[in-house]
């Protein structure tokens, strides 16, 4: 089984549709995020969170919001899709605690997306 | 601000060539990381290296080679005798340290088909 896993893989909605992303993980790390993936433009972070109580928005976090229900799972919202959130969606895990691995960051296998 | 710019958007190669892709990068902190990531025709997301800023080593693991250069803040990546296997989307990728960590900044990302 995959230590870092979303649900659904593949969702297709209408516009103005609220859509949750969900992602849980059985690694035990403290920090967990959601990236967007576009065609060309390379992974850009949504949202971010260090711990159950602390959420941080990204680079691109408008239109977007997220709960961080316990340590294992940090879900991702979107409370109207619009068609130009169309794309694959990835959690991640990170753990500061292993210094052999700072930064690095475990990526589920992603959500697609499509928003009519 | 922290930006990761990989200048190749798609490279062909036949089997057994060797390739390299650049990364190019900026950042005004003197610690930070450098990773790159490999994603597969499946889609996950897959960690090849990280590099903190303070190893200007080279690194060969295998056939990959990594050639890092804070003069010129580069971090090119070599494929030696490519295979079809090697085909694929490369990130490279850029985070602080601290708080930032796992906050990834990633290239619009490189393309390498590798031809039979």
């Amino acid at each position: 089984d995959a230590d870092v896993t979303q649900t659904p893989r593949n969702r297709i909605t209408k516009t103005g549709k609220r859509i949750m992303l969900e992602c849980s993980q059985t690694k035990g790390h403290d920090r967990m995020y959601w990236y967007r993936q576009d065609p060309g433009l390379g992974l850009r972070l949504i949202y971010y969170s260090f711990d159950v109580k602390d959420i941080n928005k990204g680079e691109i976090s408008d239109g977007y919001s997220v709960s961080r229900q316990a340590q294992a799972k940090f879900s991702l919202s979107l409370e109207s899709a619009i068609p130009n959130q169309t794309a694959l969606y990835f959690c991640a895990t990170s753990d500061l605690r292993d210094s052999r691995r700072t930064g690095e960051l475990f990526f589920g296998e992603g959500s697609r997306l499509t928003v009519l | 601000a922290q930006k990761v710019t990989q200048a190749q958007t798609e490279i062909s190669v036949v089997e057994k060539e060797d390739v390299t892709l650049d990364c190019v990068y900026e950042t005004r902190d003197t610690t930070y990381y450098l990773f790159w990531y490999k994603q597969p025709p499946s889609g996950e997301l897959v960690f090849l290296i990280r590099r903190n800023s303070f190893d200007e080593q080279n690194e060969i693991s295998g056939r990959y080679s990594w050639n890092f250069q804070k003069s010129t803040s580069s971090f090119n990546f070599t494929i030696t005798a490519s295979q079809v296997v090697d085909s694929a989307v490369y990130f490279c990728a850029l985070s602080g340290v601290g708080g930032s960590q796992g906050n990834l900044i990633f290239g619009k990302g490189t393309k390498l088909s590798v031809k039979p």
